[in-house]
Formats: C-alpha cells, structure tokens, sequence
C-alpha cells in the first residue's frame, strides 16, 4: 500500500469547516483512500473512502485531486466531539489490511 | 444498525498466563481482521480470517493465534503474556466480494484493553 503523509496536528475552530489534507503521491491507480478516525481510545470509525471521484456522505467530504497525489478530507462544521486523531490510509482494491500511520491529531476549540 | 462485538472489554492477567479474546463480527459480514494498538502507538494489523480460513498475517507474535467460527465470530489466544502485549485490541469485520475478492468497508469493534501484569 502507498504511503500517506499527514500533518501531525491541528486545530479548528468550533462551527467552521477543518480541512484535513493528505498526501499519496506513490498511490497506485487500484489503491482507495480512506479516511477513519480515533476518538481516544475507542475503535477507529470509518468516514469516507474514494478512488478518483469527490465523494461525500453525512460525516465529511472526500476531495481528491485529480493526479490522485493527494486528498483532503473536510468536515464541515466542527464540533467538539470531532476530536480525534485522522488517519489517511491507501488501500489496494485486492487488500484487505489497513495500514495505519502517524494520522493528525485534530482539535476543535470552543 | 448492529456493530461488532468484542469480549471482554477489559482483561487484566498476569505474565506467562494466557487469554482468549471473542469477536462478533457485523451480521453477514465473513471477513474479521485484527489489530493490536500499544499505548500512544498506531493501530497495527495482526491477522485476517475469510470464510474461517487465513487470509492474510501481520506482525502477530509465534505466541498468538487465532481462528474464525462457523458462525463467522473469531477468537485470538495469546499465550505465555509478556508485559508488552498490554494494549488495546480490535477487531474489525467487512464482507468480501466474491467476485473479485475485494474487501468492502471495515468497521471496528470498541475493543479489549489488556493490562498484562
């Protein structure tokens, strides 16, 4: 799987929109990113994932440039409960592990 | 909707005793995966199971195994604990497509935090 790099922090201002980047640029053409992120210790929870086109759902939004070298994934409006560490993961189709590293740790003052 | 379960949330054993850890993985799902997370580390894959078979093996210790059950659950043993196996465990499920063998989506279990004394 390609190599994500992530800032390791920031911080939001509650009600504004955070935007998280990530870069891949040895992200192969059957590899998907995917976003998850980890509230303190509680399992890791899926937000988004995409190949080559934007995606959103009711969590965040997925935008991916179109060289596919790297993405940032945006969350609308922090809340406080959306502090967490993120982590960007590349994944080939035909995996099935996820590998985790490093992440940004995200928090979103009052 | 129904996540994954995992059993027990907390475990506290002493060196060189042995512990079973149970997953319940999402309804329909076939596919479970485990991860190890050591304190202020990332989640690190262990070990995967597909239609109870292995389907892929991480950094998991000669110490550990595991297997999937007919009803899909999974349990990992780990044996002869060392004071480093403390940490958090997940597991995740996902199903697989069975045309291409490509895995859906995984989502995590809350996990078992294991405090090896």
């Amino acid at each position: 799987d390609a190599k994500t790099t992530q800032p390791p922090s920031m911080d939001c201002a509650e009600g504004r929109a955070a935007n998280l980047p990530c870069n891949h640029s040895t992200i192969s053409g059957n590899e998907y990113v995917y976003w998850y992120r980890q509230i303190h210790s509680q399992g890791p929870q899926y937000i988004i994932h995409g190949l080559k086109n934007n995606e959103t759902n009711e969590m965040a939004s997925l935008i991916i440039t179109e060289d596919r070298k790297s993405s940032t994934l945006i969350l609308p409006h922090a809340t406080l409960r959306d502090t967490a560490v993120y982590y960007c993961i590349a994944r080939k189709a035909a995996g099935n592990k996820l590998t985790f590293g490093g992440g940004t740790r995200v928090l979103v003052k009052p | 909707a129904a996540g994954v379960i995992q059993s027990p949330r907390h475990l506290i054993k002493e060196k060189r005793e042995t512990a079973t850890l149970k997953c319940y993985p999402i309804p329909r799902h076939d596919t479970v995966y485990w991860y190890q997370q050591g304190p202020g580390q990332d989640p690190q894959f262990l070990i995967s199971f597909y239609e109870k078979m292995q389907s892929d093996k991480g950094s998991i210790p000669d110490r550990f195994s595991a297997q999937q059950f007919s009803d899909y659950h999974s349990e990992l043993n780990m044996s002869s604990l060392e004071l480093g196996d403390s940490a958090l465990y997940f597991c995740a499920s996902s199903t697989i497509r069975r045309a291409t063998y490509v895995a859906d989506t995984q989502y995590f279990g809350p996990g078992t935090r294991l405090t090896v004394l």
